[in-house]
């Protein structure tokens, strides 16, 4: 399958920082890209969708001013949680597509915790 | 109601055995599908799409009922290596593309 690289796999962070966490398509073209994040023992829900050069389209209730999506390239997106707090804490995870309903493949996720 | 609905489970099977998952979706304008299967701490990984006339790989067997709005999985011959969390997963069209998850299912297969 297509390789999806995301990084940092982990950070720690001060509250009141702001994270950067990279998702990159090695070997694909994505066009486009979605954000999740997961906490224990739940189910993986979407944050937000991008399209490469384009504004994200962002579920309900997630604040888009603290959840920054950038979408630049057809293979990368970034997504920089700013001002985290703890319950910023979870597991963030990307995934890209290639075309329009054809599957998308995932990064490895970032495990953020915000002390 | 959820988008994507699954039952959490756990389905506990002993090797060998064949076991199904469903998964139903809201809405109509759903334009294709996916079974992924995450392990424990880790992303999830595509384990097979799923067509409108059914379609099978190995000992994994994918149905999609458009009509009835609903989404299946059959896993004959379990092994342990299979214990994992099934995530049905569908892409809809809302004006743009959007990739909804389930809550998963979980399997535990024992020796």
């Amino acid at each position: 399958g297509a390789v999806v690289s995301q990084h940092p796999s982990w950070v720690i962070c001060k509250s009141g920082t702001s994270v950067k966490i990279e998702c990159r398509s090695l070997d694909f073209q994505a066009t486009t890209m979605f954000w999740y994040r997961q906490f224990p023992k739940q189910s993986l829900m979407l944050m937000a969708t991008s399209n490469e050069g384009s504004k994200a389209t962002y579920e309900q209730g997630v604040e888009k001013d603290k959840f920054l999506i950038n979408h630049a390239s057809l293979t990368l997106s970034t997504l920089t949680v700013t001002s985290a707090h703890p319950e910023d804490s979870s597991f963030y995870i990307c995934s890209a597509s290639e075309g329009l309903f054809t599957e998308a493949f995932f990064g490895q996720g970032t495990r953020l915790t915000v002390v | 109601r959820k988008e994507v609905e699954q039952d959490p489970g756990p389905f506990n099977v002993p090797e060998g055995a064949t076991v199904a998952f469903n998964c139903t979706y809201s809405n109509s304008a759903s334009q294709s599908f996916f079974w992924y299967r995450q392990d424990c701490r880790k992303e999830p990984k595509l384990l097979m799409s799923v067509y409108s006339s059914g379609n099978e790989d190995g000992r994994f067997t994918a149905q999609l009922n458009r009509a009835s709005q609903y989404i299946s999985l059959l896993i004959r011959d379990s092994k342990l290596s299979d214990s994992a969390t099934y995530l049905c997963v569908v892409n809809v069209n809302t004006g743009f593309q959007k990739l909804v998850f389930g809550t998963g299912t979980r399997l535990l297969v024992s020796p």
